[in-house]
């Protein structure tokens, strides 16, 4: 398997615009979360999934970001409209239950 | 509810030496726990995993550690430390059936020449 993928590696843009950060888990795990971590906030759970469900969104920041898992194998997760403030690094994850998560290699977002 | 303790922020080791990384947890019952391996501009790689049985496990690149109920620890220890193991290590808490970890704030460990 080639692992949770995540797209893109880098993504930098301007302040207003509208990002979507795109992860595919590994086949056959049923849950998928949403990480972002900061220097100064560490690492964050956003929002996670169970079987392409929602389960806690509590993480999200605000209403400019949204999560959406519309299949098995595939997860969006987009900020409209992107602020300075938003830029990190954000990890996509997933796992089989319980048993540990594999990670992303992660988007790092620059917002100017 | 869950949560886990990193004590120590930042560690640093002489390579060849040992090393070991603290860990405690609150959790009403059994739990699942877990240590990953963060390397600069990657993401995190589970080293080991503890869910029953055995309470010393043995994982990746050479680690281990031990769940010791009565101190609500899960010790990440390694005999002999290599440069290539300079990183952020995160300990992090599960339940059964719950999907969701809870994760510690990380231990950056330093590995000197």
């Amino acid at each position: 398997d080639a692992g949770v993928i995540q797209s893109p590696r880098h993504e930098v843009t301007e302040m207003g615009q509208e990002v979507t950060l795109r992860c595919k888990p590994i086949s056959g795990h049923d849950y998928l979360f949403w990480y972002r971590q900061t220097m100064m906030r560490g690492l964050e759970l956003l929002i996670y999934f169970n079987n392409n469900v929602p389960i806690d969104d509590s993480g999200m920041p605000e209403d400019r970001f949204s999560a959406k898992m519309p299949n098995a194998s595939f997860s969006t997760l987009k900020i409209q409209p992107s602020e300075p403030r938003d830029s990190a690094v954000y990890f996509c994850a997933s796992s089989l239950n319980s048993y540990g998560y594999t990670f992303g290699s992660g988007t790092r977002l620059t917002v100017v | 509810a869950q949560s886990v303790t990193q004590p120590d922020i930042h560690i640093t080791v002489s390579e060849g030496a040992s090393l070991e990384l603290r860990c405690n947890y609150s959790y009403g019952a059994t739990p699942y726990l877990f240590w990953y391996v963060q390397s600069p501009g990657q993401g995190l790689q589970l080293l080991l995993k503890y869910f029953s049985g055995d309470t010393l496990v043995q994982g990746i690149k050479g680690f281990e550690a031990e769940f010791k109920r009565s101190q609500s620890s899960f010790n990440l220890r390694k005999p002999s430390v290599h440069w290539s193991d300079a990183a952020e290590y995160f300990c992090a808490v599960g339940a059964t059936n719950a999907g969701k970890s809870t994760f510690g704030d990380g231990t950056t460990l330093t590995v000197k020449p």
